[in-house]
């Protein structure tokens, strides 16, 4: 399969408890984006990545929110001190380039559900 | 504000039968997405168009954006269950040279086909 992968699918933790996710993307692809949906809604843009890059942030990305992309293949994305807030899908996309190569492809998510 | 509006929220059909699902921008767009999901998955890519009173097609389902590029609508021909799922329109509104192209997301349309 050489589509966009996450893992894990689903993590069920505590609140006030740390979680990483893991995003592999395609592999010519440089360019990386994380997004969150909630239910009913559709996905909101939070952080995106050119290569090893970090080049924008939503102001959704509270400071307990990190990610990383330290060789500009997989990324992480770690949220600390969880809230029940923080409930969502949170999924990963990919893409080669700009303009017209900028299909973006999305991963299978990762559901998180805070307790 | 949503930036973006789909109608309608959701749509249920006898299996065979033509659906439009639309979008709508109060600002004019630089690329509008089409992605279908399916519960708790990820989005699945179906069409790009970026040119004012561009159309695509692949397989049933077909997709035009018109020459003002702020609506977009998605039509699907003698529909059959397997086109069940959420549909979702992503948009980019802003475009420079290396800049992220983020997309921002419709609430999506909920299509249901009975068979």
């Amino acid at each position: 399969d050489t589509g966009v992968s996450q893992d894990p699918r689903h993590k069920i933790t505590k609140r006030g408890q740390n979680v990483t996710f893991r995003c592999d993307p395609i592999s010519e692809h440089n360019r990386l984006y994380w997004y969150r949906q909630t239910l009913g809604q559709g996905p909101e843009f939070l952080t995106y990545f050119q290569n090893e890059a970090q080049l924008e942030k939503s102001r959704l990305l509270s400071d307990r929110f990190s990610a990383e992309r330290p060789k500009g293949s997989f990324s992480t994305l770690e949220i600390q001190r969880t809230e029940q807030g923080d409930s969502a899908m949170y999924l990963c996309a990919s893409s080669l380039g700009w303009g017209t190569g900028n299909e973006q492809f999305f991963g299978p998510g990762t559901r998180l559900t805070v307790l | 504000s949503q930036e973006l509006e789909q109608s309608p929220q959701s749509l249920i059909v006898q299996e065979g039968k033509n659906l439009t699902i639309n979008c709508t921008s109060s600002k004019t767009l630089y690329g509008l997405y089409w992605y279908k999901q399916k519960y708790g998955e990820g989005l699945i890519f179906l069409m790009m168009l970026q040119k004012g009173g561009e159309e695509k097609s692949h397989e049933k389902i077909t997709a035009k954006l018109d020459e003002k590029k702020q609506q977009s609508s998605l039509h699907i021909t003698a529909s059959q269950p397997s086109h069940a799922g959420i549909y979702l329109c992503g948009a980019v509104f802003l475009y420079t040279q290396g800049g992220s192209e983020k997309l921002v997301f419709g609430k999506g349309t909920k299509l249901t086909v009975n068979p």
